[in-house]
């Protein structure tokens, strides 16, 4: 079974739409981070989030850590084609030596 | 920008055959990873290290090997490739703080083992 489980799995929406992903588990993490892959590269570290409750924005990016640090989400305003990627969660657990990386949303976006 | 390179970038080989993928870093990081990705998704830990002459196994059980000589370099190698060793295989490093410290990723082999 999969620590964190991220949904949906595949979104493929219209350039100009809102929409949300999520990373859910039922374990509580000191931190999470989210990471976007663009086809071809590795994953890029787009934030960490550490306090439950936590919001930070990047641009037209928010992300939240639940209040109990077991979920995140990541809202994306007025989606564009270069959003497009693999958007990968990634939680670290207290004691922990590595993070544990979550199942992935592959966003894409339709000019 | 990130300065960890893999190569090759693709590989396309013949069952048995021995293989090293290569991964360098030129930021002095000292912990650095190997993970094995399904085509587009999760990413699996499979080899890490802490610094030269530290290894260990990751998570996902895996039949290749990992060796650290050198800080700057990580190569995994397969001793005998079979077709179940097809996959995407990621390299990465970090500083020596919190696992949550930023992990830089190289651009990945894709390996193809027919």
């Amino acid at each position: 079974t999969q620590l964190l489980e991220q949904s949906p799995q595949f979104l493929s929406i219209q350039e100009g739409e809102n929409l949300t992903v999520y990373c859910n588990s039922s374990s509580v993490f000191s931190s999470l981070q989210w990471y976007r892959q663009e086809p071809g590269e590795g994953p890029v570290l787009l934030v960490t989030v550490v306090t439950g409750g936590e919001v930070k924005k990047l641009k037209r990016l928010t992300f939240q850590f639940g209040d109990a640090r077991k979920d995140s989400s990541l809202h994306i305003t007025a989606a564009q084609p270069g959003d497009t990627g693999l958007y990968l969660c990634a939680g670290e657990k207290t004691g922990a030596n590595n993070l544990f990386f979550g199942t992935g949303t592959r966003l894409t976006v339709i000019p | 920008e990130a300065d960890i390179y893999q190569t090759p970038r693709y590989l396309v080989i013949g069952t048995g055959k021995k293989i090293t993928l290569e991964c360098s870093q030129t930021m002095g990081h000292d912990k650095m990873y190997w993970y094995q990705q399904d085509p587009g998704m999760e990413l699996h830990l499979i080899h890490y290290s802490y610094g030269v002459n530290s290894t260990e196994k990751g998570d996902l059980s895996s039949e290749s090997t990992v060796s650290r000589i050198r800080t700057e370099h990580f190569p995994l190698t397969l001793e005998s490739a079979r077709p179940s060793h097809t996959s995407q295989y990621l390299c990465a490093s970090s500083g020596l703080g919190r696992a949550s410290d930023t992990q830089y990723f190289g651009p990945g082999t894709r390996l193809t083992v027919l």
